[in-house]
C-alpha cells in the first residue's frame, strides 16, 4: 500500500542549529514532492516544490533533498529561530494524477 | 498579497443537515481542490477540481459530497446528512498550475 511517513516524534532543537526532517514513502512515483508549514489551527503554507528529476532546492534558509533511489526528502532549516517551530507537512503529487498526498507530518520546537 | 478565502470559518449543524462550506479561489487559478482534516490527524485530499469538472477524487468523497464552481470566483463543497464523523476542518486551496497548492484558513465543521 502506498504511505508517506514522517517522523512522528517531534523534533526539539537549540536556536541557530540546523533542522533536518525526513520523508520517506513507499509506492510512490511523485512527480513533485512539497513541503509546507502547518500552524495550529491553521491551514498549510506551501514553502518549497521538487520535481523528480531534481536533487536539491533552496530558498533562502530552507532546503530540500530529493533521493527518488532511496524514496526520500530531507527538509533542512539552517539558523533557526524560534519563530520556525511549527508542524511539517511532506506532500507527494503523483505523475499523471491531480492529488496531492500528505504526510502526517513533523512537529518542530525551536527554542531559544 | 492575494490569498484563499474560506466563510465560514466556524459552523456548527445537526446531524442529517446539509452543509455548504464556501470558498473563494486565487483569481488566475486553475486547480482547486477541497482537504479535510480530523482534529490531531493528517490532511486527507477529498477532489480535485479542473476545467469545470472534477479530476479526482477519493474513496472518503462519495455521494455525501458534492462540489460546484457556480460563478467566476466561488468553489464550493456541500455535505448531505451530516455524520458525527464528519466534523473536522475543512480546507479549500487552489493551484495555478497544479503544483504548489495555496491553502485557505479552514472552516471548522462541528456536527453535533
Amino acid at each position: 500500500s502506498q504511505k508517506i511517513e514522517q517522523n512522528s516524534e517531534a523534533l526539539n532543537i537549540q536556536e541557530g542549529k540546523t533542522a533536518t526532517l525526513t520523508c520517506n514513502y513507499t509506492n510512490y512515483s511523485p512527480a513533485y514532492l512539497q513541503w509546507y508549514r502547518q500552524d495550529p489551527g491553521r491551514g498549510p503554507v506551501f514553502l518549497l516544490l521538487i520535481r523528480e528529476n531534481e536533487k536539491e532546492k533552496r530558498k533562502e534558509r530552507l532546503k530540500v533533498t530529493f533521493d527518488t533511489t532511496l524514496k526520500q526528502s530531507l527538509f533542512h532549516i539552517t539558523a533557526s529561530q524560534p519563530a520556525d517551530s511549527a508542524t511539517y507537512l511532506c506532500a507527494l503529487r503523483n505523475t499523471g494524477g491531480f492529488k496531492t498526498i500528505f504526510g502526517a507530518g513533523t512537529r518542530l520546537f525551536v527554542k531559544a | 498579497e492575494p490569498e484563499v478565502t474560506q466563510t465560514p470559518s466556524h459552523q456548527v449543524t445537526q446531524m442529517g443537515q446539509e452543509v455548504i462550506l464556501r470558498c473563494v479561489p486565487i483569481s488566475n487559478h486553475l486547480y482547486f481542490y477541497w482537504y479535510r482534516q480530523i482534529l490531531g490527524q493528517k490532511v486527507e485530499f477529498l477532489v480535485s477540481f479542473y476545467n469545470n469538472e472534477i479530476s479526482e477524487k477519493s474513496e472518503i468523497f462519495d455521494d455525501q459530497f458534492s462540489v460546484e464552481r457556480p460563478d467566476g470566483s466561488n468553489f464550493t463543497l456541500k455535505i448531505r446528512s451530516t455524520k458525527l464523523e464528519d466534523s473536522a476542518m475543512y480546507f479549500c486551496a487552489s493551484s495555478p498550475q497544479g503544483n504548489e497548492a495555496f491553502f485557505g484558513q479552514g472552516t471548522r465543521l462541528t456536527v453535533v
